[in-house]
């Protein structure tokens, strides 16, 4: 099993550009999220899923779009990137009762 | 609303002494509670965590935590720091077992170790 995975690892953007962060699990869980790490603010949830079809949002949504057409994957949209969204990005799974997952994040810079 | 306060940024121990890292939370429902720690430059990882039953946690690399309902707390503790444990570490808690519809985290506690 490769866990959950993400990509790209790095990425530098422009104000205004638009790009799709990738998630993906192979361990069938139902359970996703999307958080954003900053220094000195911990983690904060940006959205999760509780199944294909179903998403919704968590404590910092704004700017932020995802879809789960699949179970295995979990995209996350910027539309128009700010440098307010310059963050470590990080993609997590789990079932109803486990643990949640971590992947190995997606630096993302905003200039 | 949940919330985690982690107190102290940062926490400087010498190789071998008590690490003590402090948790606190709010919930409006009974918590479940989990300490995972970051080494630089990659994921979290789970150290350990609380969900029911017996108050005192032990978790993975010597460290273990204990749920104290009357403080609302649940601070993570090793016996004996090492140097390997030099790591940034989170508290966080969730209403539902695994934390399937997202974390609260606190904003986290940088543990440094002085040879």
């Amino acid at each position: 099993n490769a866990g959950v995975t993400q990509t790209p690892k790095f990425q530098v953007l422009k104000t205004g550009q638009s790009m799709t962060l990738q998630c993906a699990q192979d361990m069938n869980h139902e359970y996703m999220s999307w958080y954003r790490q900053d220094p000195g603010m911990g983690l904060r949830l940006i959205h999760y899923s509780v199944g294909a079809g179903i998403t919704d949002q968590g404590e910092v949504p704004n700017g932020y779009n995802v879809s789960r057409s699949t179970t295995e994957d979990f995209p996350l949209r910027l539309l128009s990137a700010a440098p307010s969204q310059t963050s470590v990005y990080f993609c997590a799974s789990s079932t109803r009762t486990d643990t949640q997952y971590f992947g190995p994040g997606t630096r993302l810079t905003v200039l | 609303a949940q919330s985690v306060t982690q107190l102290g940024s940062h926490v400087s121990v010498s190789e071998g002494a008590l690490v003590l890292l402090r948790c606190n939370y709010s919930s409006s429902v009974p918590p479940y509670l989990f300490w995972y720690v970051q080494y630089p430059n990659q994921g979290l990882q789970l150290l350990l965590k609380y969900t029911t039953g017996a108050t005192l946690v032990k978790g993975i690399n010597g460290f273990e935590a204990e749920f104290k309902k009357s403080e609302t707390s649940f601070h993570l503790t090793k016996p004996s720091a090492h140097m390997s444990d030099a790591a940034e570490y989170f508290c966080a808690v969730s209403d539902t077992g695994g934390g399937a519809d997202g974390l609260t985290f606190g904003k986290g506690t940088h543990l440094i170790i002085q040879p």
